[in-house]
């Protein structure tokens, strides 16, 4: 029972390269978001999908495009990576409004 | 604009004592808050869950109050013990999606 599987966890980008992280669950959760979270910044809103089909913008969303490929499987990619977009990535789950479930992270640097 | 501070980003407590976090906000009028526990390299994991209706919620070692008149939560460990060093972060509902606070790192010395 892996909860909330991301990858990879750690993945070096020279600037304009492209890349997909990857998250997937197998919780049966509606809900899937994408987050940042930079020092002193906490957890920053991507984007998020309430459910499959969906998807919307968060709080910092530009340099960002999503999928929502079906229930289990929301993917985030960066089309021309910038040093900005150094950061720990976390993709979460949620069912309804109940609390939400984590990832482990992927640690992204560009270079 | 809606804001969420948490009061400090370090916090150094001796073993044995209560450890209390704050989370003030403001622009905000939340149906409920959320607390989380992170440990370094890991993704944030839930703790406790508090209403608007709810003064004051308890788990373990754990307590949380919620005063909507301050617009301020306060997260209490008691008798805090060194595997209670981690990250804490509070969250607020905002249209069916969480806003976190910055977090407070908690260190608890033995």
């Amino acid at each position: 029972n892996a909860g909330v599987t991301q990858t990879p966890k750690f993945q070096v980008l020279k600037t304009g390269q492209s890349m997909t992280l990857q998250c997937a669950q197998d919780m049966n959760h509606n809900s899937m978001y994408w987050y940042r979270q930079d020092p002193g910044m906490g957890l920053r809103l991507i984007y998020y999908s309430a459910s499959e089909g969906t998807t919307d913008k968060g709080e910092v969303p530009n340099g960002y495009n999503v999928s929502r490929l079906n229930k289990r499987e929301f993917s985030l990619r960066l089309e021309s990576a910038a040093p900005s977009q150094t950061s720990v990535y976390f993709c979460a789950t949620r069912w309804r409004l109940q609390p939400q479930h984590f990832g482990d992270g992927t640690r992204l640097s560009i270079l | 604009s809606q804001k969420i501070e948490q009061n400090s980003e370090a916090l150094n407590i001796q073993e044995g004592k209560t450890a209390t976090l704050t989370c003030n906000y403001t622009n905000y009028s939340p149906a409920y808050l959320q607390w989380y526990r992170q440990d370094p390299g890991r993704g944030p994991v839930f703790l406790l869950l508090i209403r608007e209706n709810e003064k004051e919620k308890r788990k373990e070692r754990l307590k949380v109050t919620f005063d909507t008149t301050l617009k301020q939560s306060l997260f209490h460990i008691t008798a805090s013990q060194p595997a209670d060093s981690a990250t804490y972060l509070c969250a607020l509902e905002g249209a069916q999606k969480l806003v976190f606070g910055q977090g407070t790192r908690l260190t608890i010395n033995p």
